[in-house]
Parts: C-alpha cells; sequence; structure tokens
C-alpha cells in the first residue's frame, strides 16, 4: 500500500529542544517537500529536495534544518532558532509528474 | 512570480445547495492548476487537476472546476453539496515540469455546511 507518512501525529517541543518529524514516502518519488500551516496562512514552504542528497531552501526556512539521504527519507528537525514552532507541519512528495501527494500531518506543540 | 488568490476565507452554504469556490493565478503562461481538500487535523487530498485539454476537469467526490484563462480562474464547483463536503479548500498553481517545481498554494476557503 502506495504512500506518504508521517510521525508522530502529535509532537511536543520544551523551550531549547530540538524535535525532528520524520517524513517517509514508498511512492518512488523524487522530490519531497516540507510546509508549515497556521491558522487562515495556507502552506507555507520550509525546504524541498528535488533528489536524494541535495535540498534547498523554502520561504521560511530560518530555525529548521533537513537531510535527504535517501529517496524514501525527508526528516525535519525543527531547532531551538524557531521562536514560533507551533504549527501543523505537512510533508508532500511528487516524482517526476506534476502533482503533490501529502502526507497526513503531524501537530507541535510547545509545552 | 506566480500566485494565488482565494477571495472568500469562508463559505456558508446549505447541504443540497450548489456550491462555486473562486480561484484566481496569477502566472506568465499556461499554469498546471490543482484543486486540494483538507479536512481538520488531515493532509491534502487532491480533488482535481488541470493540465491542458478540455477546460472542464472532473474530480473526486462530484467536483468539478473550469479553467478560464480570459478570467485567470480556475473556480471548483458542486451542483449538490453534502454535509461530509465541510472542509478547507486549497487553490494552488504550478509550473510545468523540467525546472525547480514549486507549486504556490492560496489561502483556503472553508466550507461550512447547514443542515
Amino acid at each position: 500500500d502506495g504512500g506518504i507518512t508521517q510521525s508522530p501525529k502529535y509532537l511536543f517541543r520544551k523551550e531549547g529542544q530540538n524535535v525532528t518529524l520524520s517524513c517517509e514516502q514508498n511512492l518512488n518519488h523524487d522530490a519531497m517537500y516540507w510546509y508549515r500551516q497556521d491558522p487562515g496562512q495556507g502552506l507555507r514552504l520550509i525546504y524541498y529536495s528535488q533528489i536524494v542528497n541535495d535540498f534547498q531552501k523554502g520561504d521560511i526556512a530560518e530555525g529548521y534544518s533537513v537531510s535527504r539521504e535517501k529517496k524514501e527519507s525527508f526528516p525535519l528537525t525543527v531547532t531551538s532558532a524557531q521562536k514560533n514552532p507551533t504549527a501543523f507541519y505537512l510533508c508532500a512528495s511528487r516524482r517526476n509528474q506534476e502533482t503533490q501527494y501529502f502526507g497526513p500531518g503531524t501537530r507541535l506543540l510547545v509545552l | 512570480a506566480q500566485s494565488v488568490t482565494q477571495p472568500d476565507i469562508h463559505i456558508t452554504v446549505s447541504e443540497g445547495a450548489s456550491l462555486e469556490l473562486r480561484c484566481n493565478y496569477s502566472y506568465g503562461a499556461t499554469p498546471y492548476l490543482f484543486w486540494y481538500v483538507q479536512s481538520p487535523g488531515q493532509g491534502l487530498q487532491l480533488l482535481l487537476k488541470y493540465f491542458s485539454g478540455d477546460t472542464l476537469v472532473q474530480g473526486i467526490k462530484g467536483f468539478e472546476a473550469e479553467f478560464k484563462r480570459s478570467q485567470s480562474s480556475f473556480n471548483l464547483r458542486k451542483p449538490s453539496v453534502h454535509w461530509s463536503d465541510a472542509a478547507e479548500y486549497f487553490c494552488a498553481v504550478g509550473a510545468p515540469p523540467g525546472g525547480s517545481y514549486i507549486p504556490t498554494f492560496g489561502r483556503g476557503t472553508s466550507l461550512i455546511v447547514h443542515p
């Protein structure tokens, strides 16, 4: 059963703590994306990767980091430098076609 | 630069009534256009897409959208809304593949369905 999985569904972060959100896909897609969603603001691009071992900053990359060591995986780390991390985070992937497919999301909350 | 405008933040309709959600885009050439739906706490699900050809596109769940180049619009329609259609709807515009494919999303329209 192909698709995109994100874990955990809910994540709690303490002040000064780094946390990592997981995104895995078994669709054999080359490109992967991370978006942040806040109420009334739509989707904002954090990072994207078009191939393994390569990634680019999106519109709001400050305070976030990513890696792309495997085609299937694109984890996002929310660092302590991100002062307002509370949001819903969405991962997406795309092959050489034009449509993005989204995971179920991770909600990050600050304790 | 490409952009997407969804002029309506909220739309309220009665169950069984028709629906039209507006989407206007800005893009220098023929765009790739998408509509997604998001239920609370969930990811985005693709409803339909337009790449080329027939300007009236059929999607899942009884939705359709019409691409109007002259108006730079891609409005989503449904003839009879069901209570389960209550959700957030996003329009997106993307460039054709071959370069750095970064779609732009609108801010979304929240659909409220009254019984």
